[in-house]
């Protein structure tokens, strides 16, 4: 199947700090990938939309200035949380859009921000 | 926009036996549905997936099942083995929103040796 990979799998930073991750799809091109977010013991709250080339779509409520996404290339998207503070502590997982519907989600990047 | 429920929350069961996870969705247009494993730490893991224009789907031990005039579909799973223990989620997609995914709130599976 198609081959998601995310970086790095865990990071632990500083408040204030900003944490950059990085999502890839390895073997095949993807012009749509997605973005979530898991709180523990909770299902996955989608946050933006990334298309390659263009802005990305953001959910209601979830601030773009905090969380710039850049769809640079159709292998890579990446997310940054600027200025991060413990609230911004989760589970972030991206998702690639595989042939019209199907998604592969990657193995998510655990957050831990002091 | 598209709700999407998902019942029951937890299920245990027996090895051997079977497990089923029932879902409803709200919006009439949602075309695509797929179900999902999640492991503890890992990201999810797509296991089976259902179109509007197809009633069933089963691969192995797994089978989806779709009723689109009510709004609900099923995940089945047959022969259930302790690797089956994980969280299941449902999700609900349509063209109209470039196929984002909603998801329910995931059930998870306990299968006993």
């Amino acid at each position: 199947g198609a081959v998601v990979s995310q970086h790095p799998s865990w990071v632990i930073c500083k408040s204030g700090t900003s944490v950059k991750i990085e999502c890839r799809s390895l073997d095949f091109q993807a012009t749509t990938m997605f973005w979530y977010r898991q709180f523990p013991k909770q299902s996955l709250m989608l946050m933006a939309t990334s298309n390659e080339g263009s802005k990305a779509t953001y959910e209601q409520g979830v601030e773009k200035d905090k969380f710039l996404i850049n769809h640079a290339s159709l292998t890579l998207s990446t997310l940054t949380v600027t200025s991060a503070h413990p609230e911004d502590s989760s589970f972030y997982i991206c998702s690639a859009r595989f042939r019209k519907e199907t998604q592969y989600f990657g193995p998510g990047t655990r957050l831990l921000v002091l | 926009g598209e709700n999407v429920e998902q019942h029951p929350s937890t299920l245990s069961v027996q090895e051997g036996d079977s497990a089923v996870i029932k879902c409803t969705y709200s919006d009439s247009a949602s075309n695509y549905f797929p179900w999902y494993k999640q492991e503890l730490g890992k990201g999810p893991q797509l296991i089976i997936d259902i179109r509007s224009n197809v009633g069933e789907k089963k691969d192995q031990r797994i089978a989806v099942t779709l009723n689109k005039t009510a709004k609900h579909f099923s995940l089945h799973i047959t022969e259930t083995q302790p690797e089956d223990s994980a969280v299941y989620f449902c999700a609900a997609s349509t063209h109209h929103s470039g196929y984002a995914l909603n998801f329910g709130k995931g059930t998870s599976l306990l299968v006993t040796p």
